[in-house]
């Protein structure tokens, strides 16, 4: 079974400067597709950014970017300029390619990195 | 347009009592997702209809629970005999064809208290 992990429960970083948030995956299948989830206190999830596994481009959504290390099974996240907008939970996420079949194109959620902005 | 909306926004119900949390997904999204959020287990999946059937209901975690969609549309997760241990906020998500790459939009939630 495929599993997500975020080590850092928290972090913080100072308006305008650069963060990067740690996401590790264990896998054994070579396609897959990874995500990165924002939560607000409103409690709505917004997708910031998403890579395909084949692609070895890391992917990029303005001040958002990712670091994907395939043999690594890394995907880390980083906010350049960070803003005050930017606090919430992070969510890194797992999702299985159809090429493996099954009928599942389920979420696996990492538990998450909460990101206090300071002013 | 509109987004996935949930409602009610709050739900508190006395344990052994049955609730109903209804989801409607965007229009004309035909994949939709039922997860859960609780502060011992995470963000977990709960179930997955594509149309009116669901293909995954791997996890729900028991058969207290379970879940409906109809006309392809809105979607109504069901849980019976509530137990305190379902207290949670319980989200619910859709995506144009529920491919890999597919981006999932979530509703606001669900708080599902149970007392």
């Amino acid at each position: 079974a495929q599993t997500v992990t975020q080590s850092q429960p928290e972090m913080s970083v100072q308006e305008a400067e650069t963060v990067t948030l740690s996401c590790t995956y264990d896998t054994s299948e070579s396609d897959y597709y990874l995500f990165w989830y924002k939560q607000p206190p409103s409690r709505q999830m917004i997708l910031v950014i998403r890579q395909e596994a084949y692609k070895q481009q890391n992917a990029t959504e303005n001040r958002f970017s990712v670091n994907f290390q395939k043999a690594a099974k890394s995907f880390s996240l980083k906010i350049s300029d960070s803003q005050l907008g930017d606090a919430a939970m992070y969510f890194c996420a797992y999702r299985t390619s159809p090429y493996y079949g099954g009928a599942t194109n389920k979420l696996i959620f990492g538990t998450g990195t909460l990101l206090a902005v300071q002013p | 347009g509109a987004g996935v909306s949930q409602s009610p926004s709050n739900k508190v119900t006395e344990k052994g009592k049955d609730v109903e949390l209804r989801c409607d997904p965007i229009s004309g999204h035909t994949a939709l997702y039922w997860y859960r959020q609780s502060l011992g287990q995470g963000l977990e999946f709960l179930i997955y209809f594509q149309g009116n059937s669901a293909p995954d209901k791997s996890g729900l975690p028991s058969d207290r629970f379970s879940a409906e969609r109809t006309g392809g549309s809105v979607s109504t997760l069901t849980i019976q005999r509530t137990q305190q241990e379902d207290s949670a906020v319980y989200l619910c998500a859709s995506s144009v064809t529920g491919g890999g790459f597919d981006e999932q939009y979530f509703g606001p939630g669900t708080r599902l208290t149970v007392t």
